[in-house]
């Protein structure tokens, strides 16, 4: 059983406009959470992460939103770019108690020039 | 360029080779860790080592035998192998566990024929 799920396989997005990317968690205790990006042939890079005490971090065109109620938190990415096309992860854990990061099974966005 | 170093990037083998797969990281972590990860399916934490020690086998079969001399370096030494096995194997460090980020290399692409 998934205890991070990220429903949507792919997405595609036109250039200048805004990607929202989905993920769905199961386990309460989670208190950790962060995005990774994959380019092929490459190894996935930390993007963003926000801890459960906010409800909202913002780097540049990446601002993550985490909704604890309803168990979800997404990644914004505005404007997209056609060099943001990859392999995007979420990833939860539990701080101060685990070294375990849960993935999901990733969304691949593709975005058009 | 992440810091996290893994060779080889390519592997075939038969299923009664033995081989290694090598992580290094020069990023002065502590902690290190072994990922599985399959075709459409999450990565799979399979082993954490925290300063040199082995804190996490997520039942991982006996086939698989990770090594850590110290804590830059991480082995992950591969015998008897099925083609199930067969994989994107990715090597990540962080400062310590426990929620720290994740840094990863860029992947062994193993082949059991």
């Amino acid at each position: 059983d998934q205890q991070v799920k990220q429903n949507s396989p792919s997405l595609s997005v036109q250039e200048g406009r805004i990607s929202i990317l989905n993920c769905d968690y199961t386990n309460s205790m989670f208190d950790y959470f962060l995005w990774y990006k994959k380019y092929p042939a490459e190894g996935p890079t930390f993007l963003i992460s926000i801890s459960s005490i906010k409800d909202k971090n913002e780097d540049g065109r990446f601002t993550v939103f985490l909704n604890k109620s309803a168990k979800h938190l997404s990644l914004h990415i505005v404007p997209s770019q056609p060099g943001d096309s990859a392999v995007y992860f979420c990833a939860a854990s539990v701080m101060d108690s685990s070294y375990k990061l849960i993935f999901g099974s990733g969304t691949r966005l593709l975005v058009r020039p | 360029e992440t810091g996290v170093t893994q060779t080889p990037r390519h592997l075939v083998m038969g299923m009664t080779n033995k081989k290694s797969l090598k992580c290094e990281q020069h990023l002065g972590h502590n902690a290190m860790y072994w990922y599985k990860q399959s075709a459409k399916k999450p990565l799979e934490l399979m082993f954490v080592y925290n300063f040199k020690e082995q804190t996490e086998n997520n039942s991982v079969p006996s086939r698989f035998s990770p090594e850590c001399p110290n804590s830059s370096h991480l082995f992950l030494h591969l015998h008897t192998l099925q083609p199930e096995d067969s994989a994107l194997y990715l090597c990540a460090s962080s400062q310590s566990g426990q929620g720290d980020i994740q840094y990863f290399g860029a992947g062994t692409r193993l082949s059991v024929l």
